[in-house]
């Protein structure tokens, strides 16, 4: 099993409120990414990590950060929350070959 | 164009059928095939994980990557209702992002 954990699992959120979505993992794993899904839909990569001090932004555009300050963690965070940032976000890591999932934060900004 | 194509269905079949499911890539660099299962409101789940050219077997589930045609794919016997999901390839280099297909939804009529 998958040791990568998100935090919350679901979050309701006010407009203008700063939110952090937590993710972690104890795989050792260097490359972290944090993607997007709306329901029914594919996956769009927004961020990715290839190691502590290293972010990029990923294929979709998207107006929240993130920081990999140590190896196993990965938050990401909206400084001013809209409706329209109503997803689900999905954290991922990889040791280089197979990657793992948490199980997502399902994310309401009303 | 995609670096990775996926049909996404929706496929739908009897219980007890054999279920194909494939995608088609770009970049001949990739290595490493993957495939995830993902129920709805959930993280994605990995279910095969093969290096390079040839098949791996799990159970009722059989991964298969012909590098020559680039061409991955899933194969799932006595297909039961409880694998009707959304099941989506991924593929990397080593050392370079994940790429992922736009999933393919399966559902096994009981």
């Amino acid at each position: 099993e998958a040791d990568i954990y998100q935090t919350p699992r679901y979050l309701v959120i006010g407009t203008g409120k700063k939110i952090t979505l937590e993710c972690s993992q104890t795989m050792g794993h260097d490359k972290m990414y944090w993607y997007q899904q709306d329901p029914g839909m594919e996956l769009h990569l927004i961020h990715y990590s290839y190691g502590v001090n290293s972010t990029e932004k990923g294929d979709l555009s998207s107006e929240s950060t993130v920081s990999r300050i140590r190896t196993e963690h990965f938050p990401l965070t909206l400084e001013s929350a809209r409706p329209s940032h109503t997803s689900q976000y999905l954290c991922a890591s990889t040791g280089g070959t197979e990657a793992f999932f948490g199980q997502g934060t399902r994310l309401t900004v009303v | 164009q995609k670096e990775v194509e996926q049909d996404p269905g929706p496929l739908s079949v009897p219980e007890g059928a054999i279920v194909s499911l494939n995608c088609t890539y770009s970049n001949s660099a990739f290595q490493y095939f993957m495939w995830y299962r993902q129920y709805s409101r959930k993280g994605p789940e990995l279910l095969m994980y093969t290096y390079s050219s040839g098949n791996k077997e799990d159970g009722r589930f059989t991964a298969q990557v012909d590098k020559s045609s680039k061409y991955i794919s899933l194969f799932i016997r006595d297909s039961q209702p409880s694998d009707s999901a959304t099941y989506l390839c991924a593929t990397m280099e080593y050392g370079n992002k994940l790429v992922f297909g736009a999933g393919t939804i399966l559902r096994v009529k009981s």
